[in-house]
């Protein structure tokens, strides 16, 4: 089944030391999302690659850094995570064409805890 | 004002009722318009995408209202598995960036 995967699912870092999480997706999305949801709160986009074209929210802070090496992959870089950055990360995709365009797929999401 | 406003419930309905969830928003340029439903600490899932001329599936039926800004999910016959929080998802800026809501949470109780 085509679908987006993350891993780890749970992420446990400590303050300040880096951490990277990981997404792939086999839907051939042309666009790929990370939000960063907290507790009873909306999820949050933080940036998107369209394409190769990296699309940075304005309020996203500078501790979070993205990579899209390939279609298939996306990776979320938190330099140095803070105690605040404790909430669940997810990915998403969608597609500009097809019968259904903009349609976000969301993957399991990582839950990340910082100590 | 908020870019997307839900009432957030949270809604406790009996099995088989009818309930019915609104949502307003702020961009009059807005396009693009869906429900999600979220399980507890699970990601969101795509439930219907809102069309213009309103949209049925199953027991589940959405409704926009551009004049008003102004969007509808009405589920009928409520199942327990329909216990989950109902997020309002509406386009800002390009058709690619989505606002969610902060959601509506619906218990059905048998």
């Amino acid at each position: 089944d085509a679908m987006v995967i993350q891993n780890p699912r749970y992420q446990v870092t400590q303050f300040g030391k880096p951490v990277t999480l990981s997404c792939s997706q086999t839907l051939n999305h042309n666009v790929m999302y990370w939000y960063q949801q907290k507790s009873s709160q909306a999820p949050k986009l933080l940036f998107h690659y369209y394409d190769k074209d990296f699309n940075n929210e304005a309020d996203t802070p500078d501790n979070f850094q993205s990579r899209r090496p390939n279609t298939s992959f996306c990776f979320l870089d938190i330099r140095s995570p803070g105690l605040g950055d404790a909430a669940m990360y997810l990915c998403a995709t969608s597609s500009d064409t097809g019968i259904r365009p903009y349609e976000q797929y969301f993957g399991p999401g990582t839950r990340l805890t910082v100590t | 004002r908020k870019e997307v406003e839900q009432d957030p419930g949270p809604f406790n309905v009996p099995e088989g009722a009818t309930v019915a969830f609104n949502c307003t928003y702020s961009n009059s340029a807005s396009q693009s318009f869906f429900w999600y439903r979220q399980d507890c600490r699970k990601e969101p899932k795509l439930l219907m995408s809102v069309y213009s001329s309103g949209n049925e599936d199953g027991r589940f039926t959405a409704q926009l209202n551009r004049a008003s800004q102004y969007i509808s999910l009405l589920i009928r016959d409520s199942k327990l598995s329909d216990s989950a929080t109902y997020l309002c998802v509406v386009n800002s800026g390009s058709a690619r960036q989505l606002t969610f809501g902060s959601g509506t949470q619906l218990t059905v109780l048998p």
